[in-house]
């Protein structure tokens, strides 16, 4: 069956660069029509788009933080890494990693998730 | 201020049937599909509607989507107690050219 699981620091000061680690298992990002996504929720607040990265590489990220944002793969590792530059308190959220459906017909439709990770940002 | 525009609210008894609905542009809903989510309290979100009408294995036919034009719309009928969660719309939008969330909206059963 299909997992996910977020790491990464709970707390990060601002300004500092912000790396997250999505560990999967159950499926192959090497695998055609696969594709890995972050989504971010604020304490209360609604589900924020981050980023998409898909098994040929193509990689697509929210327009508003495309600046500084990276994603990338290792899928020897069953990985992906999401990198948020600058970071700032209101960047404060649980990040979400996700499985896009295979088949789906749009880059928001995923089905699997992982159980999410809280990032503080405070100095 | 979301891209997507749901009612913050909607609430409903045991039993009865609610509908939520999720306006959008030509930009989004209008020219694409939609995907709904379910958040129970204190978890990750969860898939229930995808390519606008469609569930995945797993989720009740009790769950229904629709969509027309640049709005759609979430139903659920014979509600229950575990239905009481937040419900996010979502849909791509070709003129931000990323995934746009609609603001959720928190259902009661009262």
């Amino acid at each position: 069956q299909i997992t996910l699981k977020e790491s990464g620091p709970t707390l990060v000061k601002p300004t500092q660069t912000l790396t997250l680690t999505c560990t999967f298992s159950g499926f192959s990002l090497s695998t055609s029509g696969v594709g890995v996504g972050w989504i971010r929720q604020p304490p209360g607040k609604a589900l924020e788009w981050l980023a998409l990265i898909y098994w040929d590489d193509d990689k697509r990220y929210s327009p508003s933080l495309k600046s500084r944002l990276t994603i990338t793969k290792d899928t020897s590792k069953n990985q992906v890494v999401l990198t948020m530059t600058n970071m700032d308190p209101v960047d404060t959220a649980t990040y979400y990693c996700t499985h896009r459906q295979v088949g789906g017909t749009s880059h928001c439709s995923y089905d699997y998730w992982g159980q999410g990770t809280l990032v503080t940002v405070s100095s | 201020q979301s891209v997507l525009t749901q009612p913050p609210s909607a609430s409903g008894t045991p039993g009865q049937r609610v509908t939520i609905s999720c306006s959008g542009s030509s930009s989004n809903i209008g020219s694409n599909t939609v995907n709904w989510y379910q958040q129970l309290p204190g978890t990750a979100p969860k898939f229930l509607i995808y390519t606008n009408n469609q569930r995945p294995s797993g989720v009740p036919d009790r769950f229904s989507g629709s969509k027309s034009g640049t709005s759609a719309s979430l139903a659920i009928s014979g509600l229950q107690s575990e239905d009481e969660a937040d419900y996010y719309c979502a849909a791509w939008d070709d003129s931000l050219n990323g995934v746009v969330f609609g603001g959720g909206t928190k259902l009661t059963v009262l």
